[in-house]
């Protein structure tokens, strides 16, 4: 099992411009979660799946959109992006139900110039 | 959603035992109490869960206040790679069609001294 994986690694963007960033798990989870994370801070939630077809708002959800078309995968989407937006994104996805635990990707730091 | 607070910061000596504390006052009896650490900009890790009873796993001690209004992560021989910081997170459930997220707060950065 390859656990979470989310590509790109690293990312620059202008500001204006967009992209995807892309997150697949190989572990069947139904819940699948964005966070971002800036320095000295916390986790923020941005967007959360609890099933293929099923998205909704997290804390921070402005300015990105995400869809679930498959169990795997959970793209999020930076239609324009903004300095902002600039931190480090993790995905992470788990079984739903009480006392699951959360599986997390390694990251993807985006710097939007 | 219940809210927890911990210490920003803490030390430990290596060998010795880190006592990480965590307050969660306003918990509901159907809410569990996590504990994730997240060790220099890796993805985070889950280290244990806990409802009310006391918990181990082979990584770490999860002690309950009777109450549930606290509790304390335990490890109980800190090592030089238990440098992290570390989350306590009181796991919410949203009323409609039973999603849930669950909600990072700043953690406590924990530093094992040699």
């Amino acid at each position: 099992n390859a656990g979470v994986t989310q590509t790109p690694k690293f990312q620059v963007l202008k500001t204006g411009q967009s992209m995807t960033l892309q997150c697949a798990q190989d572990m069947n989870h139904e819940y699948m979660s964005w966070y971002r994370q800036d320095p000295g801070m916390g986790l923020r939630l941005i967007h959360y799946s609890v099933g293929a077809g099923i998205t909704d708002q997290g804390e921070v959800p402005n300015g990105y959109n995400v869809s679930r078309s498959t169990t795997e995968d959970f793209p999020l989407r930076l239609l324009s992006a903004a300095p902002s937006q600039t931190s480090v994104y993790f995905c992470a996805s788990s079984q739903t139900g009480v006392g699951e635990k959360l599986f997390f990707g390694s990251g993807t730091q985006l710097s939007v110039l | 959603d219940a809210k927890t607070t911990q210490p920003p910061s803490m030390d430990c000596a290596e060998g010795r035992a880190a006592n990480l504390p965590c307050n969660h006052s306003t918990i509901s009896g159907n809410e569990y109490v996590y504990w994730y650490r997240q060790i220099h900009s890796q993805g985070p890790q889950y280290i244990i869960h806990g409802l009310k009873n006391n918990e181990t796993n082979e990584m770490a001690s999860l002690i309950i206040t009777e109450d549930r209004k606290s509790s304390t992560l335990i490890l109980p021989h800190a090592t030089l790679r238990d440098t992290a910081v570390y989350y306590c997170i009181v796991r919410s459930y949203l009323t409609q069609g039973g999603s849930e997220k669950l909600v990072f707060g700043k953690g406590t950065k924990l530093t094992v001294n040699p």
